[in-house]
């Protein structure tokens, strides 16, 4: 079975550029989320979406991130513009859909901001 | 809210002792709990997971972990440390609440084990 599909693995932007994300969830997986996991840190959740709808985006700083699942498969996560407190590694998760079921993650995108 | 706290950033042991990263969990209704194992540039991994049906959790590469609630408690163990197991470990939690949607994770700050010879 495939797994959680991420891309790019690796960006590197100068502050105030954007820079977008990709996610492909495991196939049939209804619950997709987004976390940020800074250097030394445990990952948080910025955003679950249940099909293509916005269960939980609490954390997420919508005055720059954006994110969004395309038929309630793939997803986007935008940011634009840029800090230096963005770098982080952004890993998208995926689940079945119901409580308790396990959580699957992708390998992470690495986001340097300069 | 619902929140974990790993006890030591750092744990270092030899290969072949025993392996003890702790976990407590703050939350008024037992919840689901899990560990996740992270490799260098790599995404996270499950090892375990506790849903009430056992309170001795087995998990993959000799892993185990037992639910303590008295202590509010699900401390990581494994008997004997190879050096392969070298990675940061998360410890997860998740409410029981249902609403109809999968709950999210909050995670710990993590523990980085360190194997040496």
């Amino acid at each position: 079975e495939a797994g959680v599909a991420q891309s790019p693995r690796y960006k590197i932007i100068e502050k105030r550029q954007s820079v977008a994300f990709w996610c492909n969830p495991i196939s049939g997986h209804a619950t997709l989320y987004w976390y940020q996991q800074i250097l030394g840190q445990g990952p948080k959740l910025l955003i679950q979406f249940q099909n293509n709808g916005v269960v939980d985006d609490s954390q997420l700083p919508k005055d720059r991130f954006s994110a969004e699942r395309l038929k309630g498969v793939d997803s986007t996560l935008k940011i634009q513009p840029a800090k230096l407190e963005d770098s982080a590694v952004y890993l998208c998760a995926s689940s079945p859909g119901l409580v308790g079921n396990t959580i699957y993650f992708g390998e992470g995108s690495w986001l340097t901001v300069v | 809210a619902q929140s974990v706290t790993q006890l030591g950033s750092h744990v270092s042991v030899s290969e072949g002792a025993l392996v003890l990263l702790r976990c407590n969990y703050s939350s008024s209704v037992p919840p689901y709990l899990f560990w996740y194992v992270q490799y260098p540039n790599q995404g996270l991994q499950l090892l375990l997971k506790y849903t009430s049906a056992a309170t001795l959790v087995k998990g993959i590469n000799g892993f185990e972990a037992e639910f303590k609630k008295s202590e509010t408690s699900f401390h990581l163990t494994k008997p004997s440390a190879h050096m392969s197991d070298a990675a940061e470990y998360f410890c997860a939690v998740s409410d029981r609440l249902s609403t109809g949607t999968a709950s999210k994770l909050t995670f710990g700050t993590g523990t980085r084990l360190q194997v040496t010879l």
